[in-house]
């Protein structure tokens, strides 16, 4: 079945450092791969996505390629903000591989915290 | 995005009892998802609800344990019954509008003594 692994974490970066959180999946069919973003007491958040291979998905200075040959999508950003600590999520959705109603599959999460 | 909202918030709830969660979207949505958080993991899909026809649940979640209701486009309920302490989890309820994004209510924190 399908599955996504996430690095683990927690990951600790101060203020300005460059991010990335690994993200590897495994899918029977074309999925498309998300990143979803949980801050502190709130609910989860759509970050950015991806729907094909090679595409990038931008949002809020966060990137990640679709990346067909490695099965990846890395998430990354150039300078992290107190403001981005959060835990975030990896995750497809296969609408073509036979999976019910393109339900989504979650990497285990990884909590960053930024210091100042 | 849809406007999704959910009740209650959080609860804590004894062991043996039931508890119904609500979610309602501000707009129409063909396909509503149940999903669990237990604490410190990641996201377990429950089950798929449909108007109109039953829930699909996944594998490991039954109809008895967590009867779902989808009445209308708009609005469905997912019941945890029974409950013990291994329920205890935030339980989030989703709609899918664009074919593959899915938007979160915020969720509903369960505790269970």
């Amino acid at each position: 079945g399908d599955s996504v692994t996430q690095m683990e974490g927690p990951v600790t970066l101060s203020e300005e450092a460059f991010l990335t959180i690994n993200c590897t999946y495994t899918a029977t069919g074309y999925p498309s791969l998300f990143w979803y973003v949980q801050y502190p007491g709130e609910g989860l958040q759509l970050l950015l996505k991806a729907t094909k291979a090679d595409d990038k998905g931008s949002n809020k200075g966060f990137e990640a390629t679709y990346r067909k040959e490695t099965t990846s999508f890395h998430l990354e950003k150039g300078s992290v903000q107190v403001s981005d600590s959060a835990v975030y999520f990896c995750a497809l959705s296969d609408l073509q591989g036979g999976t019910s109603y393109g339900k989504l599959t979650f990497g285990q999460g990884t909590i960053l915290t930024v210091h100042p | 995005s849809a406007v999704i909202s959910q009740k209650p918030s959080r609860d804590i709830c004894q062991r043996g009892t039931s508890l119904t969660i609500q979610c309602q979207v501000d707009s129409q949505v063909t396909m509503m998802f149940w999903y669990r958080q237990q604490p410190g993991q990641s996201l377990t899909l429950i089950a798929t609800a449909n108007q109109g026809s039953e829930a699909t649940y996944e594998s490991g979640f039954v109809i008895d344990k967590f009867p779902i209701s989808r009445p209308n486009l708009t609005f469905s309920t997912l019941t945890v019954s029974n409950m013990s302490p291994e329920d205890s989890s935030i339980y989030l309820c989703s709609v899918r509008q664009v074919v593959d994004e899915q938007f979160f209510g915020p969720g509903t924190r369960l505790t269970v003594l």
